[in-house]
């Protein structure tokens, strides 16, 4: 069946380092990707999103990079702060039945260490 | 703008009773999606709308879910009755249109227990 899933649960990570978290997708029509952060007690929050026909966009300290030979997403956080502590998820849209339809995955939980 | 707003935040309830849950999407967004997170999980859609029109309930446990969207913006979602698996965050969310790909702006959820 279909599926999102992310290679790690939980990535800890110093403060200051770089993190990369990484995500699988299954289906070869997803054309859209969002980032979701998501902290206790709270929604998801939009972080970054990135359109199939792109390969790579910048936010602010955040990357999204596609490589949808291999199906592959990946979250690159710069100079990682105790505030990025949470966690993350990919989702994957694609067009069907005349909708855009969302799949999550299952996420992975970021640890900064200090 | 104002966010996605739900209510209760928080609700206890035992099993084989009823519970409902409210939202306000954002202003002016036609679509509104219906997420059940349980605990350690991604969100899974239940239900979607755009406008007053259910696009997607394909996920809905029809025998004991039910939501509305009648005039097209507000929301609510009901569970009669409730197992001991509805236990999760049910999270609303919104986009301006279910056409374009555009990301989904989420509440804070409810929390709903089933004891």
């Amino acid at each position: 069946g279909e599926s999102v899933g992310l290679h790690l649960p939980t990535l800890s990570v110093q403060e200051g380092d770089n993190s990369i978290i990484n995500c699988a997708y299954s289906n070869s029509a997803s054309d859209y990707f969002i980032w979701y952060k998501q902290e206790s007690g709270k929604g998801p929050q939009f972080i970054i999103d990135i359109r199939s026909n792109m390969d790579k966009r910048q936010g602010q300290r955040v990357t999204v990079l596609l490589n949808k030979t291999v199906k592959h997403l990946s979250l690159q956080i710069a100079a990682t702060q105790p505030g990025d502590s949470a966690v993350y998820f990919c989702a994957e849209g694609k067009r069907a039945s005349g909708t855009y339809k969302y799949i999550f995955g299952t996420g992975t939980r970021l640890k900064v260490l200090a | 703008e104002a966010g996605v707003a739900q209510s209760p935040r928080y609700k206890i309830i035992e099993k084989r009773q009823s519970v409902a849950f409210w939202c306000n999407p954002i202003s002016g967004h036609a679509t509104l999606y219906w997420y059940q997170q349980i605990l350690g999980q991604g969100p899974k859609l239940l239900i979607q709308f755009q406008n007053n029109g259910v696009v997607d309930d394909s996920q809905l446990p029809k025998d004991r879910f039910s939501a509305e969207r009648l005039k097209g913006v507000d929301s609510t979602l009901k569970i009669q009755p409730a197992k001991l698996e509805d236990s999760a965050v049910y999270l609303c969310a919104s986009s301006p249109s279910e056409r374009s790909n555009s990301p989904l702006h989420f509440g804070n959820g409810t929390r709903l227990t089933v004891t």
